[in-house]
C-alpha cells in the first residue's frame, strides 16, 4: 500500500524568504510524484512532478521539489515566497509497479501563510 | 483549451434523495477520475475510468454509489439515497492516458450537501 505524509498542518513564513513544504512518502516500488495547490473553493492546480531523472524538479511559479530516495521525501521549495502563494497544498504519490491503477495517493495537505 | 468541467457547482440534496454529479473531461483526454475530499482533509480515490469501461474502482463505497464514462457524453457520478455522510467536495481529473506518468488536471469540483 501506497502512503503519504506531510507532517505540517500549516506553514508560515514572511514575504520574500524561502520556503519549504515537505513531504514524504512510502510505496512498495518506485515512486511517480506530484505536488498540487488548492485555493479556496477551486480545484486542485498541478504545480510538478517527479517521473525519473534529475532529483530537482522545476516547476510553475518559480516552484520546484527535491526527490531524496533514502529519505523517501519531495520537499517543494521557493527562494521567494509570495503573499500570493498562501493557499493548501497536496502532495501525492503513484506507484510505478501499480500499472493496472492510476489512483494518486494523497496526504493530508499543509496550508502555506505568507505574512506580508 | 477549456480545462476540466465540473457540474453542478453545488448541489443541495435531502436524505433519500439521488446526486448526479458530471464531469467533462479535458479535449482529448480519454482517461477520468473521482476524487472525494471531506473538509479539511487531502482527497481519497474513488473510481478510474476510461471510455465505457470502469478501469479501478477500489475506492468507491460498495452501496448506493456508481459511475459511468459513456462513449458520448460526460462522466457520471451517481449517489442514490444520500446520507449526511455523503456530504463533500467531489472532484473530476482527467488525464491523456497516453503515458504511464501522465498528470491529473482537476476540475472545480461539486460541493454536496445533504439536509
Amino acid at each position: 500500500a501506497q502512503s503519504v505524509a506531510q507532517p505540517e498542518d500549516q506553514v508560515n513564513v514572511a514575504e520574500g524568504n524561502p520556503l519549504t513544504v515537505k513531504c514524504t512518502y512510502s510505496v512498495s516500488g518506485n515512486p511517480y510524484l506530484f505536488w498540487y495547490v488548492q485555493y479556496p473553493n477551486r480545484g486542485l492546480q498541478f504545480l510538478l512532478k517527479y517521473i525519473t531523472g534529475d532529483n530537482l524538479v522545476k516547476g510553475s511559479y518559480g516552484f520546484e521539489a527535491e526527490f531524496n530516495k533514502s529519505q523517501t521525501s519531495f520537499h517543494l521549495k521557493k527562494p521567494s515566497a509570495l503573499v500570493s502563494d498562501s493557499a493548501l497544498y497536496f502532495c501525492a504519490v503513484r506507484d510505478i509497479q501499480d500499472t493496472g491503477r492510476r489512483a494518486l495517493t494523497f496526504g493530508s495537505g499543509t496550508r502555506l501563510q505568507v505574512q506580508p | 483549451n477549456a480545462g476540466v468541467m465540473q457540474n453542478p457547482r453545488h448541489l443541495v440534496r435531502r436524505r433519500g434523495q439521488e446526486a448526479r454529479l458530471r464531469c467533462s473531461p479535458m479535449k482529448g483526454h480519454s482517461h477520468v477520475y473521482w476524487y472525494r475530499q471531506l473538509p479539511e482533509e487531502g482527497l481519497k480515490f474513488m473510481v478510474y475510468l476510461q471510455k465505457e469501461n470502469i478501469i479501478d474502482e477500489s475506492g468507491m463505497p460498495k452501496e448506493r454509489f456508481s459511475a459511468e464514462f459513456p462513449k458520448e457524453g460526460p462522466s457520471i457520478l451517481r449517489i442514490q439515497q444520500v446520507v449526511r455522510g455523503d456530504s463533500a467536495a467531489y472532484f473530476c481529473a482527467s488525464s491523456p492516458g497516453t503515458l504511464m506518468a501522465d498528470t491529473q488536471y482537476f476540475g472545480p469540483g461539486t460541493r454536496l450537501t445533504v439536509l
